[in-house]
């Protein structure tokens, strides 16, 4: 069965410039959320949505949105990126939202903004 | 403790030799512990979830064990091998999200 997957692998834009990254969750997952990763840090929390509705929302402007659709994958946007927004975007996907629910991770999208 | 904290930064250990390290977080409404190894150029994996005071899970030749009242988990290598050279994350499952430590590489020196 195949795991969560993200597209693009790597991703390069200019300041200013909007990117969208994308997710496709594990079959039968219903939740997806998103993590930024930065060199040294651990990943932190962006959004997470359940069954198409956005659950939570963590700490960042509101140049980052998301969505996710009838089928479960999920879009993450960003606007107006700036030289910060450099970093490992990652999507995990769980079955639902309890707290033994183990988020499976992809393998991230790397953002490089020049 | 406001955050999660994992110490050491990082570790090297010899091939065959036994390994611990700390994930510290705050102890008050606490729901949920993960621990995830992720390897480089690879997706974090989970490893364990641990929900009550005193809880120990063991997969091969990786345990973890968790206090919530003074809120660490310890996690230990037992008879490291190559392949274990990860960084290790620890994450507090906080309702919705999970708020994760810096984490622990360790390197397994042959």
């Amino acid at each position: 069965d195949a795991g969560v997957t993200q597209s693009p692998t790597h991703l390069i834009k200019t300041r200013g410039q909007h990117v969208t990254l994308r997710c496709s969750p594990i079959s039968g997952h219903k939740s997806v959320s998103w993590y930024q990763q930065v060199l040294g840090q651990g990943p932190q929390f962006i959004f997470q949505y359940y069954e198409k509705e956005e659950r939570g929302r963590g700490n960042f402007p509101d140049r980052f949105s998301a969505r996710q659709f009838p089928n479960y994958s999920s879009e993450l946007n960003v606007n107006a990126l700036l030289l910060g927004d450099s970093a490992l975007y990652l999507c995990a996907s769980s079955l639902n939202v309890g707290l033994l629910d183990e988020q499976y991770f992809g393998p991230g999208t790397r953002l490089t903004v020049t | 403790i406001l955050n999660v904290e994992q110490s050491p930064q990082s570790l090297h250990v010899q091939e065959g030799d036994s390994t611990n390290f700390t994930c510290s977080f705050p102890s008050s409404n606490f729901y949920a512990l993960h621990w995830y190894r992720w390897e480089t150029a690879k997706s974090p994996e989970a490893l364990f979830v641990m929900t009550l005071n005193g809880d120990e899970k063991k997969k091969g030749r990786i345990s973890a064990t968790l206090n919530t009242k003074e809120g660490y988990s310890y996690l230990y290598i037992k008879g490291s091998q190559p392949e274990d050279s990860a960084t290790y994350l620890c994450a507090r499952h906080n309702d919705y999200k999970l708020s994760f430590g810096a984490g622990t590489t360790v390197t397994v020196r042959a």
